[in-house]
C-alpha cells in the first residue's frame, strides 16, 4: 500500500515532442505529491509538486495532472529538449507527520532525441 | 547559497568493514534525510534526523545508523557491510522536518568489494 507505480520505465521522444510519465498509488494518506530529475552522476533535484487539493500544475515547460479519485498522477513535457534527456522520479509523502519519507517510483529514464 | 554536501564523494570498501558518510545541508536548513539509491531498489528512505532528534526511520537493518549535530551537519554509519550495501547514498536537506521539499545533494557512492 506504500508503493508507488510508475511506468514507462524508458521513454524515448523527438526534440519538441510532450513525453508523459505516470505514477499511481493506493495509500489515501498520501498528501504530497513531488517529481523529481536526476542526471547521471548528480542527486534529484525537485522539479515540481502537487497536492491532492489541485487537479493541475505548471511550472513553465511541466505540468503535472493528477486525478484524486482514480489515485494517479502524471508530469508532461511540453517542447521537449535534449537538456531534459535525465531520469525522472515521482514520489509520494504519507502526511506532515511523515517529514522527508518520500515514497519514489521506480523511475523513467527519458531520452529526447535532437 | 550552497548547496547540500556530501563527503566522500566515492570509496571503496570490503565487507564485514565499517563507513562514515557526512553531510553537510543547506544553510539555515534543519532537517536531514538520508536515502539509498541503488538499480534494483530504487530510492529507498533510510531516516531522518530533525534538531539532532532521529525523526522517523526507513526499513532497514540495525547496521544502518546516523546522527546529527548541533550545527544541523549529519553523519550515517553503516557497520559489518555487506556487498548489497554498495549503493550511491544521497542526503537531503528540508527547512523544516513536516516539510516534503527536499534538497538533494550529489551522494556517496559506496562500493563494498
Amino acid at each position: 500500500q506504500q508503493q508507488v507505480k510508475q511506468s514507462p520505465q524508458s521513454l524515448i521522444v523527438q526534440k519538441g515532442g510532450i513525453p508523459i510519465i505516470n505514477c499511481a498509488y493506493e495509500n489515501t494518506a498520501f498528501d504530497y505529491f513531488p517529481w523529481y530529475q536526476q542526471f547521471p552522476g548528480k542527486g534529484p533535484a525537485l522539479l515540481i509538486a502537487i497536492r491532492p487539493d489541485v487537479s493541475e500544475k505548471k511550472e513553465g515547460r511541466f505540468t503535472i495532472s493528477f486525478n484524486k479519485s482514480a489515485k494517479q498522477f502524471s508530469l508532461h513535457i511540453m517542447d521537449s529538449q535534449p537538456g531534459d534527456s535525465a531520469t525522472y522520479f515521482c514520489a509520494a509523502r504519507a502526511g506532515e507527520t511523515s517529514g522527508s519519507r518520500l515514497t519514489f517510483g521506480e523511475g523513467t529514464q527519458l531520452t529526447v532525441n535532437p | 547559497k550552497a548547496g547540500v554536501t556530501q563527503t566522500p564523494r566515492y570509496l571503496i570498501k570490503t565487507r564485514g568493514q565499517q563507513v562514515t558518510l557526512s553531510c553537510s545541508p543547506i544553510s539555515g536548513h534543519r532537517s536531514v534525510s538520508w536515502y539509498q539509491q541503488t538499480p534494483g531498489q530504487g530510492l529507498q528512505f533510510l531516516f531522518e534526523y530533525f534538531s539532532e532528534t532521529q525523526r522517523n526511520k526507513g526499513n532497514f537493518p540495525g547496521r544502518f545508523s546516523g546522527r546529527q549535530f548541533s550545527n544541523s551537519r549529519s553523519e550515517m554509519n553503516v557497520s559489518t557491510l555487506e556487498l548489497g550495501d554498495s549503493a550511491l547514498y544521497l542526503c537531503a536537506s528540508s527547512l523544516a522536518w513536516e516539510y516534503g521539499e527536499l534538497f538533494f545533494g550529489e551522494g556517496s557512492r559506496l562500493t563494498v568489494l
